[in-house]
């Protein structure tokens, strides 16, 4: 079964600083990626996705992430954050060859970032 | 506005009843999905339909059952409801090819709150 951590639960950081959130898969195959966010009283939605090619990926709003394979992880950077970049962030991973369950998105427990303006 | 709207937005209930929770997916989309995000939990999925059928099925309880419609809407039904069900549920949506060819839009959400 496939399962993504998240390490940090809580991310506080003043404007302009950078910004790194660690996501790490377990999974035996080839896998998708997907950074998701949530801002406060908004829906999630997609911020970036991997599937294959260039492991550093770029997203919407400055966004960027890093597949490393040997590590088993998907980290999500930014190099300067906004104060509207305060939200929860979910990584999360599915099969690239899905089968059954592993079908749907397996998603990380998510890390609030807190930007002090 | 990503085109998925789940009804009602907030709900409070007693223990040992039932609710039924509602989605529309985004038009075109043929798969829904639940999940159900709890602070212990994080976001947890639940069950998926496509196009009516059942595709696959995680973390879901018994006491839960979901069903899509021909319209495409599905609900999810949550009985014999417990203090720990208190959780935000989301419905998400996606096109043919399922989170890999079509990212998932997510709605709102519906806050349940179990007393």
């Amino acid at each position: 079964a496939q399962s993504v951590s998240q390490h940090n639960h809580h991310v506080i950081l003043s404007e302009a600083a950078s910004l790194e959130l660690g996501c790490n898969y377990s999974y035996g195959g080839t896998v998708n990626l997907f950074w998701y966010v949530q801002y406060p009283g908004q829906h999630l939605q997609l911020l970036l996705k991997y599937f294959s090619g260039d492991p550093l990926v770029k997203g919407i709003k400055g966004f960027e992430a890093e597949f490393i394979k040997s590590k088993f992880s998907f980290n999500l950077r930014k190099p300067s954050v906004q104060w509207s970049d305060t939200a929860e962030y979910f990584c999360a991973v599915n099969s690239a060859r899905p089968s059954g369950s592993a079908r749907q998105l397996t998603f990380g427990s998510g890390t609030q970032l807190t930007v002090l303006p | 506005d990503s085109g998925v709207t789940q009804t009602p937005k907030h709900l409070i209930t007693a223990t040992g009843q039932r609710v039924t929770l509602r989605c529309s997916p985004r038009s075109g989309d043929l798969s829904v999905y639940w999940y159900q995000q709890s602070l212990d939990q994080g976001l947890q999925f639940l069950i998926q339909y496509y196009n009516g059928e059942e595709r696959a099925k995680g973390n879901i309880l018994e006491r839960f059952s979901a069903q899509q419609f021909p319209d495409l809407h599905s609900e999810l039904n949550l009985s014999s409801l417990e203090l720990g069900d208190s959780a935000l549920y989301f419905c998400a949506s996606s096109g043919r090819g399922g989170p890999i060819n079509s990212p998932l839009h997510f709605g709102n959400g519906t806050r349940l709150t179990v007393t």
